[in-house]
């Protein structure tokens, strides 16, 4: 079946740290990969996606790379801010109705 | 553009209540899918509407059920509340596609139910 596994959490960063949040799916067919980002106490915001192998979404300085033979969908930001604080989730969308979602990495970025 | 937009923001239960929840989508959607996120976890796929009818259901009970309105609005109700009912409820808008897929879901700022 279609599944998505986040490294765990909490990751304690310094600010202008290097940030990798590794995420590696299983799935049928050739699925849609999505980063979201959650504040506390709000909703999810879509942070980037990518819908086909080899392509890389990208947004306020985040990075991810759709590797097919790897299966993978890391999250990379090159400097950190205390402003990045957040949980990320990486999820799927495999060409149906239903995300799936991995269990979330709590970020936090001391000053 | 207005974005999805839910009703209440809280919400206290006690155990064998029922409970509405609301969801404005955003404009120019026509498909709203609802997900459970419980304390720590993951959103987890409730189910999903598109043009007023059930379009796809996750592994929830039937007391679980909703309705989507001709304005592409949509309701989440819960029957028989249980304490692990206590969540956040998440509601997402997006475009369904005629070839069957979907574009990108958009989240509201969700529901989050406190059963006592």
């Amino acid at each position: 079946g279609n599944s998505v596994t986040q490294m765990e959490g909490p990751v304690t960063l310094s600010e202008e740290a290097f940030l990798t949040i590794n995420c590696t799916y299983t799935a049928t067919g050739y699925p849609s990969l999505f980063w979201y980002v959650q504040y506390p106490g709000e909703g999810l915001q879509l942070l980037l996606k990518a819908t086909k192998a080899d392509d890389k979404g990208s947004n306020k300085g985040f990075e991810a790379t759709y590797r097919k033979e790897t299966t993978s969908f890391h999250l990379e930001k090159g400097s950190v801010q205390v402003s990045d604080s957040a949980v990320y989730f990486c999820a799927l969308l495999p060409g149906t109705y239903k995300y799936i979602f991995g269990t979330g990495t709590r970020l936090k970025v001391l000053a | 553009e207005t974005g999805v937009t839910q009703s209440p923001t809280h919400l206290i239960k006690t155990r064998g209540q029922q409970v509405t929840l609301r969801c404005s989508s955003q404009s120019g959607h026509n498909t709203v899918s609802w997900y459970q996120q419980a304390l720590g976890q993951g959103p987890q796929f409730i189910f999903q509407y598109y043009r007023e009818e059930e379009n796809g259901r996750g592994n929830f009970p039937p007391r679980f059920s909703g309705l989507q309105f001709p304005n592409y609005s949509s309701e989440l109700n819960v029957n028989a509340l249980e304490l692990d009912d206590s969540a956040l409820y998440l509601c997402a808008s997006s475009y369904y596609l005629i070839a069957g897929n979907q574009e990108t879901q958009y989240f509201g700022p969700g529901t989050r139910l406190l059963v006592l």
